[in-house]
């Protein structure tokens, strides 16, 4: 069982859609990483929170540290949003990754 | 934001010989910098911790000696990879930590754009 899992593995979503991506982790954590990498690689940090909802511009992050869940929304999702959305979870020195959810908006 | 940059950002090499990747942390002191590296349609992979000033701490399975990790300045961080080969083709990321702002903690990471290797 990996310790970071995230669902769903691959979303397609009409531009406009509200999209939801979930993390679930099972390590000890005081803070989680919502990261976006696009088609090129380049990993772009979008989000550290540790309690509660955090929000910027379209996305939102919320988390639930006594459930160890995590939740990234998109709304009015674009094209451009297409990326693959990882949750990162750290302990200590270490990242725990969940395998990402590919996400592709269709115009 | 902080930001943290690679270089270089595509490499193809032969096989046998070295690769050196750097990672620069350039508005902020990296006290504490992370090595991923990324196969094809696979997550993250942390293969070393390195602090400045001390020896790297490698991930289990990862070769501290094909994977030469020096954290020399609180600025840059170098990974080479000796004697490369075929499959050590991979995504190659960093990612550094440190005291941008004084709350700052060792979970604020901040990712360079990565270093795409490939070699023949």
């Amino acid at each position: 069982k990996n310790e970071v899992e995230q669902s769903p593995q691959n979303l397609t979503a009409q531009e406009g859609e509200f999209i939801t991506i979930n993390c679930s982790y099972s390590v000890g954590i005081s803070a989680l990483h919502w990261l976006q990498q696009h088609p090129g690689g380049g990993i772009v940090s979008l989000f550290m929170l540790s309690s509660g909802k955090k929000k910027h511009g379209r996305l939102i992050a919320t988390i639930n540290i006594q459930e160890k869940h995590s939740s990234l929304h998109i709304t009015a999702s674009h094209p451009r949003d297409s990326a693959v959305y990882i949750c990162a979870a750290p302990t200590g020195n270490q990242f725990y990754f969940g395998t990402g959810t590919s996400l592709t908006v269709i115009p | 934001g902080a930001v943290v940059s690679q270089h270089p950002s595509r490499v193809i090499c032969k096989s046998g010989t070295s690769v050196k990747i750097e990672c620069r942390s350039l508005d902020f002191q990296a006290t504490t910098m992370f090595w991923y590296r990324q196969f094809p349609k696979q997550s993250l992979m942390l293969m070393a911790t390195s602090n400045e000033g001390s020896k790297a701490t490698y991930e289990q399975g990862v070769e501290k000696d094909k994977f030469l990790i020096n954290h020399a300045s609180l600025t840059l961080s170098t990974l080479t990879v000796t004697s490369a080969h075929p499959e050590d083709s991979s995504f190659y990321i960093c990612s550094a930590a440190g005291t941008r702002v004084p709350t700052s903690s060792y979970n604020e990471q901040f990712f360079g754009p990565g270093t795409r290797l490939t070699v023949l």
